[in-house]
């Protein structure tokens, strides 16, 4: 059964770093690229960033960009988004994203306050 | 990029009552490639988002055939024949044509009257 396992959100201050973890089973993670996306309280679903299959080609929002860092270990079957110098407007729920879409985790909330 | 435009943003619905969500693109989703990448996402409370439709019409694996999506160019649908309890939620439009970045309409929200 295909999952998806985000971890790592919580409470972090402003400026400060955090990094989140997804952990991809029931299938073949290798064979997808896959992405990040974002809730934040009463807003909107919006994009964050992708990784290509292999990890060669990344792409982020605008509104994150220089920030954040997404990276995939293949042989651990997980993704990752490195978030630094984090501002209020990054609070939000995180979601692991199977290519465009096609199959989402259960998210983690990181929450940026001082 | 390309702005996705929703329409009701609130849907209240009788059950058993057939449901109805518009989106608009600022631009054709006909990708090159000849498909139109226009996805249609279900967030429900205490669920993980899911998607129910993509490329305009077909519907995921699981989703109930009372769900269905149309459209082309710039104009799409997505429609409940019957609205059941378990559909209670926010409904989101999203284009994959012209990314970076994807993006989504606003949110319908539905509930039952």
């Amino acid at each position: 059964q295909l999952q998806l396992v985000e971890s790592g959100g919580g409470l972090v201050k402003p400026g400060g770093s955090r990094r989140l973890s997804c952990a991809a089973s029931g299938f073949t993670f290798s064979d997808y690229y896959m992405n990040w996306f974002r809730q934040a309280p009463g807003k909107g679903l919006e994009w964050v960033s992708y990784i290509s299959i292999g990890g060669a080609t990344v792409h982020y929002a605008d509104s994150v960009r220089g920030r954040f860092t997404i990276s995939r270990d293949d042989a651990r079957n997980s993704l990752y988004l490195q978030m630094n110098s984090l501002r209020a407007e990054d609070t939000a729920v995180y979601y692991c994203v199977l290519a465009a879409a096609n199959y989402w985790g259960q998210g983690t909330l990181v929450s940026v306050s001082s | 990029d390309v702005v996705m435009t929703q329409s009701p943003l609130s849907l209240p619905v009788t059950l058993g009552q057939p449901a109805s969500i518009s989106c608009r693109s600022s631009q054709s989703l006909v990708h090159r490639d000849g498909n139109t990448y226009l996805n249609w996402i279900q967030l429900r409370p205490g669920h993980s988002p899911r998607r129910l439709i993509f490329k305009v019409s077909k519907r995921d694996s699981g989703v109930p055939d009372r769900f269905s999506g149309s459209g082309s160019g710039t104009d799409f649908t997505l429609k409940i024949s019957r609205v059941e309890a378990e559909d209670v939620g926010v409904y989101y439009c999203m284009q994959g044509t012209h990314w970076p970045p994807y993006t989504f309409g606003q949110g319908t929200k539905l509930e039952i009257k």
